[in-house]
């Protein structure tokens, strides 16, 4: 069974402190991506991988980075987090038919 | 116009009711759909597809509706364990991106 992992689980940091979430899949999976779900406005897409050194822009991609040196790696990286970036995010990978989540990262920016 | 609407809820129901849930998608070029499972706080869950001709899995049921865009979910003889937030996931830019309702909650009762 694909299995997809994050950490940290929950981050409580500050405004401009530079972070990154990590995302690893077992899979062998060459396409993975960033998600991040709001109240009231669902899951939106941030930065999709569809295999290693190729990255694309989601929906809203401002104020995040991401990299996929490697094909079970693909970390999501705050420069410069603000308040309006707290939200729970979730990686995913595509299985045969559609895509899977990994368990999610409670992120607070104060 | 939110490409993916659904009726928030909450749906109160008790025990052994049965439940129904829409959902509608703008895109008509959008090419598969899905309903996901999702508990407080988790990573959403595929809980099946949708296709064409209509399926079931057990005590859930999924229709879709291409003339009228519209894909709905029927849940028989809801249980407690149901309780969760049910979002309706289409498919219309290839696989590499889902476009996610905000979701429809649902609260089974004793």
């Amino acid at each position: 069974e694909a299995q997809v992992t994050q950490n940290p689980r929950y981050l409580i940091t500050v405004t401009g402190k530079k972070l990154t979430v990590t995302c690893s899949q077992n899979m062998n999976h060459e396409y993975m991506s960033w998600y991040r779900q709001d109240p009231g406005l669902g899951l939106r897409q941030i930065y999709y991988s569809m295999n290693v050194e190729v990255t694309d822009k989601g929906d809203v991609p401002e104020g995040y980075k991401v990299s996929r040196k490697e094909k079970r790696n693909f970390p999501l990286i705050l420069e410069s987090p603000s308040p309006n970036q707290t939200s729970l995010y979730f990686c995913a990978i595509r299985g045969t038919d559609t895509q899977y989540f990994g368990p999610g990262t409670r992120l607070t920016v104060l | 116009r939110k490409e993916v609407e659904q009726d928030p809820g909450p749906f109160n129901v008790p025990e052994g009711a049965t439940v129904a849930f829409n959902c509608t998608y703008s895109n008509s070029a959008s090419q598969s759909f899905f309903w996901y499972r999702q508990d407080c706080r988790k990573e959403p869950k595929l809980l099946m597809s949708v296709y064409s001709s209509g399926n079931e899995d057990g005590r859930f049921t999924a229709q879709l509706n291409r003339a009228s865009q519209y894909i709905s979910l029927l849940i028989r003889d809801s249980k407690l364990s149901d309780s969760a937030t049910y979002l309706c996931v289409v498919n219309s830019y290839g696989f590499q991106k889902l476009v996610f309702g905000t979701g429809t909650r649902l609260l089974v009762s004793p």
